[in-house]
């Protein structure tokens, strides 16, 4: 069952601007990960952060997890029309043996 | 960083014909494939879990006669659509952990197949 949800399911922004998305999710994680899809394309691995941890960056990308409220957030820095996509959180569950958790994921437009 | 080489990247067949996709990681073993199916606009869905050596194992209301998995070596896992009805027309997509399932690790996705049964 799907139990990453996040919000909001689209956004559109002025390049440059910042992004964020959010994303809850329901049972006992090991790590959470974010992924990102072009149209019609395989998904790309972003950034995984693990139960233990709080907040990771990796170069415009800045993610945090609040374990208490089973939500996490990523934040894109300095928008580029190139960071167009649909933006998924995955959830690697405790006890599910690296069988990742997808939620609906959010389609992002960057606007020139 | 780790590639997992899906193909054909689209096909299309005609209704009752089978469709076989493969899925490869190209520098590293995988005894875990996983593979996925996605709707347009929506997100994925885990049909089925590959391992090398053992039966697949699959999501519940995904059937196992209709779709085939094959892990035949530690690089290859294949999918094949049997069958295949318009219904079965969707983007399926392989995935690929690089370290073994008991460590938590990111995965690495082929680029997807695109299936249109007409």
């Amino acid at each position: 069952s799907q139990q990453g949800e996040e919000d909001p399911q689209a956004l559109s922004i002025q390049e440059g601007e910042n992004a964020t998305m959010n994303c809850s999710y329901k049972t006992s994680i090991n790590n959470l990960q974010w992924y990102r899809q072009n149209s019609g394309r395989g998904l790309v691995h972003l950034i995984l952060i693990r139960s233990n941890e709080r907040e990771k960056h990796s170069g415009r990308l800045r993610v945090t997890l609040d374990t208490s409220k089973k939500s996490s957030s990523l934040l894109i820095t300095a928008s580029r029309a190139a960071d167009t996509a649909s933006y998924f959180c995955a959830t690697d569950d405790i006890g599910a043996n690296s069988k990742l958790t997808f939620g609906k994921g959010i389609t992002l437009s960057v606007r020139p | 960083g780790a590639v997992v080489s899906q193909h054909p990247s689209w096909v299309i067949c005609k209704s009752g014909t089978s469709v076989k996709i493969e899925c490869r990681s190209l520098d590293f073993q995988a005894t875990t494939m996983f593979w996925y199916r996605q709707f347009p606009k929506q997100s994925l869905m885990l049909m089925a879990t590959s391992n090398e050596g053992s039966k697949a194992t699959y999501e519940q209301g995904v059937e196992k006669d209709k779709f085939l998995i094959n892990h035949a070596s530690l690089t290859l896992s294949t999918l094949t659509v049997t069958s295949a009805h318009p219904e079965d027309s969707s983007f399926y997509i392989c995935s690929a952990p690089k370290l073994p399932s008991f460590f938590s690790t990111e995965a690495f996705f082929g680029q997807g197949t695109r299936l249109t049964v007409v």
